[in-house]
């Protein structure tokens, strides 16, 4: 069964340093998302991608964070500089265009020290 | 601003019996709800879904109701069993808001042998 996958699946760093999360979608999948979900808390939107283009990351700090999504397949998510509040699990999810069900990486854990 | 809301933090059922998880919701603008299950340390998998044109959705041991007057909505699962135990999120689409989803912070179901 095809599944979205995600790297690295846990990262500790420093503050202030730069840290990168890489997603690859299930394939056929042309709508990617990127969410943030605190301990104790639901998955939050960061960033919505169709194909290459950006669609909606009205929730992304943008001081300090970025997506990409260059060849409209996997995305990278990256914050520099990384903050102690940035602690939290990164999920990536996929699904076809127009579709609702949305399907989830395992996510990466990020503990910032 | 929590647009999805899930009161019970915690859930604890015995095997076989029925388990109920509730939603509650602020925006009429929503149209499509969607229970998704987590295990620890993996991402969110979908469940069952329901659209805001009906009041009921079945999927095997799934059913989900849909009370839209009240803006409510309910998870059932019989007969309950171990492997069920997990978070379960209850999520919505809001109509002409694109296809991001807002979550509810989940409910910790425990289903006991």
């Amino acid at each position: 069964e095809a599944e979205v996958a995600q790297s690295p699946r846990y990262k500790i760093t420093e503050k202030s340093q730069a840290v990168a999360f890489w997603c690859d979608p299930i394939s056929g999948h042309a709508t990617l998302y990127w969410y943030r979900q605190i301990l104790g808390q639901g998955p939050e939107l960061l960033v919505q991608f169709q194909d290459e283009s950006v669609v909606d990351d009205s929730q992304l700090p943008k001081d300090r964070f970025s997506a990409e999504r260059l060849k409209g397949v996997d995305s990278t998510l990256k914050i520099q500089p990384a903050e102690l509040g940035d602690s939290a699990m990164y999920l990536c999810a996929s699904t076809w265009t127009g579709a609702y069900e949305q399907y989830f990486g395992p996510g990466t854990r990020l503990t910032v020290t | 601003d929590q647009q999805v809301k899930q009161n019970s933090p915690s859930l604890s059922v015995q095997e076989g019996r029925i388990s109920i998880l509730n939603c509650d919701y602020t925006n009429s603008m929503f149209d499509y709800f969607l229970w998704y299950k987590k295990y620890p340390a993996e991402g969110p998998t979908f469940l069952i879904s329901i659209s805001s044109i009906k009041d009921k959705n079945e999927d095997g041991r799934f059913t989900v109701f849909l009370n839209k007057s009240a803006k409510h909505l309910s998870l059932h699962i019989v007969p309950s069993q171990p492997g069920d135990s997990a978070v379960y999120f209850c999520a919505a689409k809001a109509l002409n808001s694109g296809y991001a989803l807002n979550f509810g912070k989940g409910t910790s179901l425990l289903v006991t042998p």
